[in-house]
Order: C-alpha cells, then sequence, then structure tokens
C-alpha cells in the first residue's frame, strides 16, 4: 500500500495563476483533509470531505476549492494564487480517529 | 472556538535526559487528544493518543496522560535518543459527521544532542 500520496511535492507559482494539487489514498478511507502548515502556527484544516461527493469548509478556506469525485481522490485548487498561500499543504485520510498524513506539497507564491 | 497550547520551543537536551513537552487544551465537549511527530522532509504520524480522561496513551518510550481536571496532555520521555530529534505536535479532535477535524498546537521542535 503506498497510503497517502500528493502530487506535485514542489511548485512555484505567480500571483495569479492557478494550480491543483492532488491527493490519492488507497485505503479506502471515507474521510479526507487538506492541511496548511505555517512556521510556527502549527496546521490549519482548509477543507474536509466525509464522503465521495462531498465537500466542507475548515478552519481557513478562502481562496481554495475543493472536489472529491471518487473516494480516492481529494483535489486543493488555488483559482488566483496570492504571495499568502506560499505554505507546505498536507492531504490526511482517516477511518477511525487516526489520521494519517501524505508527504507534502511546498508551494511558493511569487 | 476550541485551541491547544504547546510549549514554546526549540528544545535542546542531550541524550538520555528525560523530555518533557507541554500541552493544554481548550475545548467545549470531551476530545480526544494526539501527539503527532514530523520527523525532517516528512508528514506527521501518529505517536499517541487518548480518548478520554485519565487514559494514557504510549508508544515507543513516550508517554501522555488525559488530564480534564487540568485540560492537559503533557508529553514525557524518560531517556530521549538522537533519533527521536524531530517536530512535536499536540493536536484534539472535533467529530464532525464521523469526520475527525483535528485542531494542532504550535508545534515544538526537539533536537537531541549525542
Amino acid at each position: 500500500n503506498a497510503g497517502v500520496t500528493q502530487t506535485p511535492k514542489f511548485r512555484v507559482l505567480k500571483t495569479g495563476q492557478s494550480m491543483t494539487l492532488l491527493c490519492a489514498q488507497d485505503m479506502n478511507h471515507e474521510y479526507m483533509y487538506w492541511y496548511r502548515q505555517d512556521p510556527g502556527m502549527g496546521l490549519r484544516l482548509i477543507h474536509y470531505s466525509v464522503g465521495e461527493g462531498t465537500t466542507a469548509k475548515g478552519e481557513v478556506p478562502d481562496g481554495y476549492n475543493v472536489s472529491r469525485l471518487k473516494k480516492q481522490n481529494f483535489l486543493l485548487g488555488l483559482e488566483s494564487a496570492a504571495p499568502s498561500q506560499t505554505s507546505v499543504y498536507f492531504c490526511a485520510s482517516s477511518y477511525g480517529i487516526q489520521q494519517y498524513f501524505g508527504p507534502g506539497t511546498r508551494l511558493t507564491v511569487l | 472556538g476550541d485551541s491547544v497550547t504547546q510549549m514554546e520551543g526549540p528544545v535542546t537536551l542531550s541524550e538520555e535526559a528525560f523530555l518533557t513537552i507541554n500541552c493544554t487544551y481548550t475545548a467545549t465537549g470531551y476530545p480526544s487528544l494526539f501527539w503527532y511527530v514530523q520527523y525532517p522532509g516528512e508528514g506527521l504520524q501518529l505517536l499517541l493518543k487518548a480518548t478520554k480522561a485519565d487514559d494514557k496513551g504510549s508508544n515507543k518510550g513516550f508517554e501522555a496522560t488525559y488530564r480534564k481536571e487540568t485540560t492537559s496532555f503533557h508529553l514525557e520521555k524518560g531517556s530521549v535518543q538522537v533519533s527521536d530529534s524531530a517536530v512535536y505536535f499536540c493536536a484534539l479532535s472535533d467529530p464532525v459527521e464521523g469526520a475527525q477535524k483535528l485542531v494542532f498546537g504550535q508545534g515544538t521542535r526537539l533536537t537531541i544532542n549525542p
């Protein structure tokens, strides 16, 4: 099992560009999450999903959109990137109370 | 809203020293509590958890006890090793429709010197 994988690992964008981060899990988990990690702030929840076709807002959803068209995939989109979205993005999935995290995507917005 | 406060880092210790990383929380309900560890360049891994008051979570020599009266979940290890160098995150869960929305502390960077 690969667990939780994220694509890409690194990306540099210019202000105003768009991109999509892909998260995939092969554990058949119902629940998936997107977090961002910023220095000195821990991880903060952006959006989450309780199953295929569902999405919900987390703590810091502004500027992001998500989709869960297939159970194994959770996509995070930035329609018009801003420097404030420079961060490390982590995807996670869960079955019970334990979450399993991907390796992260480091995004820089210039 | 719910929140988690961790002891500020960074923390630097010598090998075989005793470790304590303090964590306190604020929550309206009765959350589950977690310690996650992040090794350099990797994602977070669950270190230990406790789901109710007075539960003790333990793993790899680390322990933490869910103290409802002091709203705390301090991480301890009796003898640290160089391989324990990492960033440690305390977190609580806010369950919604079966999902576990995690609220994290700011993280504590631990460095162990040989």
